[in-house]
């Protein structure tokens, strides 16, 4: 039962332009979300959170933002850079974290 | 500040063999948990310790993994007798608790250790 769903499993874009990563999910108990960043042979380092009384939350050039009535939250990276590349995980709280399957991205110098 | 440390980082045995994971949190984190993430998934929860005891072991195949945390700081688990489907990376991460100001502590992961199953 995949609470979390990442449906892109790859993305790639230009350094410079903006990445879109999105997540969706089934329980309306989660009440935290975060973005969790995974670079090969190292594990996830945490990259941005939300909690569920917010909509948006900025910190540099990442933003994530919350879409509850859709079970949706997107991040958004701009302007991406090549050290951007990596998996980035999508996760969701309420007892426990709850991961997505991941969403690879690849940003061409 | 130290991370979270793990051993061995690999690991390849034949099935129906055991296998050990170490595990040191980051000082002070009273929580620890141990992820299974297999190619192309996400990392899926085994079991949660908060200090001592166990919060969450629920989808811990309890028939052949077992973990334990000593004194509320290093954790192992152990797959014993391994199987193929059990290749994966394990990853250890731990929070500075359960809870934070209401809302859920940041999970901060170790390196992770690859089996691979033969």
């Amino acid at each position: 039962d995949q609470q979390v769903k990442q449906n892109s499993p790859s993305l790639s874009v230009q350094e410079g332009r903006i990445s879109i990563l999105n997540c969706d999910y089934t329980n309306s108990m989660f009440d935290y979300f975060l973005w969790y960043k995974k670079y090969p042979a190292e594990g996830p380092t945490f990259l941005i959170s939300i909690s569920s009384i917010k909509d948006k939350n900025e910190d540099g050039r990442f933003t994530v933002f919350l879409n509850k009535s859709a079970k949706h939250l997107s991040l958004h990276i701009v302007p991406s850079q090549p050290g951007d590349s990596a998996v980035y995980f999508c996760a969701a709280s309420f007892n426990q974290f709850y991961f997505g399957t991941g969403t690879s991205l690849t940003v061409i110098p | 500040e130290a991370g979270v440390a793990q051993s061995p980082r690999y690991k390849i045995i034949e099935k129906r063999q055991s296998v050990a994971f170490w595990c040191n949190p980051i000082s002070g984190h009273a929580t620890l948990y141990w992820y299974q993430q297999i190619l192309g998934q996400g990392p899926k929860l085994l079991i949660q310790f908060q200090n001592n005891g166990v919060v969450d072991d629920s989808q811990l195949p309890k028939d052949r993994f077992s973990a334990e945390r000593l004194k509320g700081v290093d954790s192992t688990l152990k797959i014993q007798p391994a199987k193929l489907e059990d290749s994966a990376v394990y990853l250890c991460a731990s929070s500075l608790d359960e809870r934070v100001g209401g809302r859920a502590g940041e999970l901060f992961f170790g390196e992770g250790s690859r089996l691979t199953v033969l």
